[in-house]
């Protein structure tokens, strides 16, 4: 299984873009890259998915280089509601489906 | 659509007492996490279903913690003798079949042992 590897904690103030970079250097062929939200006292929550170049949804973005061994998440102008933990996890069929956390990044939004 | 349904969301007992946690996927998801979270800690995968059956039971202490999912839909997870160290946040998940996604979370069972 791939391990991730993330900064441990960011801060950041209201308005500004923050962008999460995750090592994964040994990433098989057929595994995903996904990003989970979780706030305090909640499940974490599903933010985007991808596999290789550049996903975009409504809440960010996900950059993915050619060799996929790192990725990078990117929040457009974060506000004090975005105080979480995010973590990335690496996985896919080849593992029946097995995902694994890491520690997370712990983003701080200040006013 | 609802979403994972989790119980009890707290519960508190003393070590060597035994404990149980039920979860409830959303409907249609053939596979199910058990994951287990410690204050401070990333969630930790104990058990993944495949329909009815394990796929991975690696972490799970299966010496005090069982789980099973009969009829390939909900779920519960046994604790017995509970530890200390078992105090965490209980998280269960649910995805639709296949090995990319979203994987759905419910809100968790807190768990603390005196």
């Amino acid at each position: 299984l791939a391990k991730t590897t993330q900064p441990i904690s960011m801060d950041s103030y209201e308005g500004q873009e923050v962008n999460i970079t995750c090592s994964h250097n040994n990433i098989a062929t057929n595994d995903y890259i996904t990003w989970y939200q979780q706030f305090p006292s909640q499940g974490p929550r599903f933010i985007i998915q991808g596999y290789k170049t550049k996903v975009t949804n409504e809440v960010a973005s996900l950059f993915i280089p050619a060799d996929r061994k790192s990725s990078t998440l990117s929040l457009p102008r974060v506000s004090l509601s975005d105080t979480a933990v995010y973590y990335c996890l690496v996985g896919g069929d080849n593992q029946g489906g097995k995902l694994i956390f890491g520690q997370g990044t712990e983003l701080s939004v200040k006013p | 659509e609802a979403g994972v349904a989790q119980s009890p969301r707290y519960k508190i007992i003393e070590k060597r007492q035994s404990v149980a946690f039920w979860c409830n996927p959303i409907s249609g998801h053939a596979t199910l996490y058990w994951y287990q979270q410690i204050l401070g800690q990333g969630p930790k995968l104990l058990i993944q279903f495949q329909n009815n059956g394990v796929v991975d039971d690696s972490q799970l202490p299966k010496d005090r913690f069982s789980a099973e999912r009969l009829k390939g839909v909900d779920s519960t997870l046994k604790i017995q003798p509970a530890k200390l160290e078992d105090s965490a946040v209980y998280l269960c998940a649910s995805r639709a079949q296949g090995g990319a996604g979203e994987l759905f979370f419910g809100e968790g069972s807190r768990l603390t042992v005196l």
